[in-house]
């Protein structure tokens, strides 16, 4: 079963407007990584945020993350045509011996309109 | 610069042939993963490698076996290609000994099993 679930599946902005994509998550995490992906390139990552913390930012994007809701906010301020991409959230969940592995959502794909 | 790359990018095979993807990363990571993307289920891990001679079975790894005789390499074998195979494969690295650190992708081999 899926571990992170992004909503929506799919947005579309004008070029200025913020952008906010969700992520759910099922069991405790060690981390929350948010990554991009534009069409047929491999994805990059964007941001990793701790269990124990709560808000990050890098630039113009800002994530959040509560862990009693189990759930992770990204937002994309002032936004651009080149933020056109689709954005993946991933989960760190423990795999045994100290190990982890990353558990990614299905994506909300953004459209920014010139 | 440090990089990560897979040969070939496309790829058209027939059912029942023996299929290699590379994959070779110049970051000296430990960790080596890879994954399939499919439409509807986003990404899914196949196996993964935390270090030389160390191999492990992802979320959807019949079918499929790699193996690890290096830092850089981390080869997925598709033992008999079937029709159901036909995805875009991505490998990735990470750094550290733990799996949950950010990860670097590759641009991905698209593979087409007819």
């Amino acid at each position: 079963s899926q571990q992170g679930e992004e909503d929506p599946q799919a947005l579309s902005i004008q070029e200025g407007e913020n952008a906010t994509m969700n992520c759910s998550y099922k069991t405790s995490i060690n981390n929350l990584q948010w990554y991009r992906q534009n069409s047929g390139r491999g994805l990059v990552h964007l941001i990793l945020i701790r269990s124990n913390e709560r808000e990050k930012h890098s630039g113009r994007l800002r994530v959040t993350l509560d862990t009693s809701k189990k759930s992770s906010s990204l937002l994309i301020t002032a936004s651009r045509a080149a933020d056109t991409a689709s954005y993946f959230c991933a989960t760190a969940l423990p795999s045994g011996a100290g190990s982890y592995q990353l558990t990614f959502g299905k994506g909300t794909k953004l459209s920014v309109i010139p | 610069d440090a990089e990560i790359t897979q040969s070939p990018r496309h790829k058209i095979t027939e059912t029942g042939r023996q299929v290699t993807l590379a994959c070779h990363q110049t970051w000296n990571h430990n960790n080596m993963f890879w994954y399939r993307q499919d439409l509807g289920h986003g990404l899914r891990l196949i196996h993964y490698s935390y270090g030389v001679q160390d191999t492990n079975k992802g979320e959807v790894s019949d079918g499929y076996s790699v193996s690890r005789s290096n830092t850089e390499d981390l080869p997925l074998t598709l033992e008999s290609a079937a029709s159901s195979q036909t995805s875009v494969y991505f490998c990735a690295s990470s750094a550290g000994t733990s799996g949950r650190n950010e990860q670097f992708f590759g641009p991905g081999t698209r593979l087409t099993v007819l």
